[in-house]
């Protein structure tokens, strides 16, 4: 079966360390996302990549980085630097172009908790 | 600034009854919208989405309007079933820039 996996679903950080969170795709998509849900401000943007190698800044990047060098992995991670990590974080893909007829396939989520 | 609004963040409604969900938009530019239900701790699953071209899309229980004067549209839900119980995000899109904007989102509580 084609779909997204995030691992871990939970994950517990210390202030002050990195995490990275994973994400990989078996769909063939060429554009992965990276969306953070917060209660009552719905999905945001973290960043996004339309291709291999190559990777933009959604609305809230501070505080995060990402790495692109297999279509198939767009791992995100939380350094230090992110004041507010503690949030449910969504990985997504579409067909290149922004999958105009069905949006975008989204995995089940990382929850992140610092404590 | 909030392009995509959802301004009631919760529904009560009457299983059998109708479900209706709406979304405001500002950008003139896009071109879908799309409407995702999502259950605690999962990700957003894909329901019914509508072109900027079309002013309405009917699937099974769901249709979705498309007031494109008003920046405005909504998801009609009916006869609503307690598994409808989820939080439902509109969610908009434009071809230039190939990014998902995301509502609030609407928490909806079908009663039994």
């Amino acid at each position: 079966d084609g779909g997204i996996t995030q691992s871990p679903k939970y994950l517990f950080r210390k202030e002050g360390q990195n995490v990275t969170l994973s994400c990989e795709q078996n769909l063939n998509h060429d554009a992965m996302y990276w969306y953070r849900q917060d209660p009552g401000q719905g999905l945001r943007l973290i960043y996004y990549s339309q291709i291999v190698n190559d990777f933009q800044k959604g609305d809230i990047a501070e505080g995060y980085s990402v790495s692109r060098e297999k279509k198939e992995s767009f791992p995100l991670t939380v350094t230090s630097a992110q004041k507010n990590p503690t949030a449910f974080y969504l990985c997504a893909s579409s067909i290149s172009g922004g999958g105009l007829d069905y949006g975008y396939t989204f995995g089940s989520g990382t929850r992140l908790t610092v404590v | 600034d909030q392009q995509v609004k959802q301004n009631s963040p919760s529904l009560s409604v009457q299983e059998g009854r109708i479900s209706i969900l709406n979304c405001d938009y500002t950008n003139s530019m896009f071109d879908y919208f799309l409407w995702y239900k999502k259950y605690p701790a999962e990700g957003p699953t894909f329901l019914i989405s509508i072109s900027s071209i079309k002013d309405k899309n009917e699937d099974g229980r769901f249709t979705v309007f498309l007031n494109k004067s008003a920046k405005h549209l909504s998801l009609h839900i009916v006869p609503s079933q307690p598994g409808d119980s989820a939080v439902y995000f509109c969610a908009a899109i434009s071809g230039n820039t190939g990014k998902l904007i995301f509502g609030q989102g609407t928490t909806l509580q079908v009663k039994p």
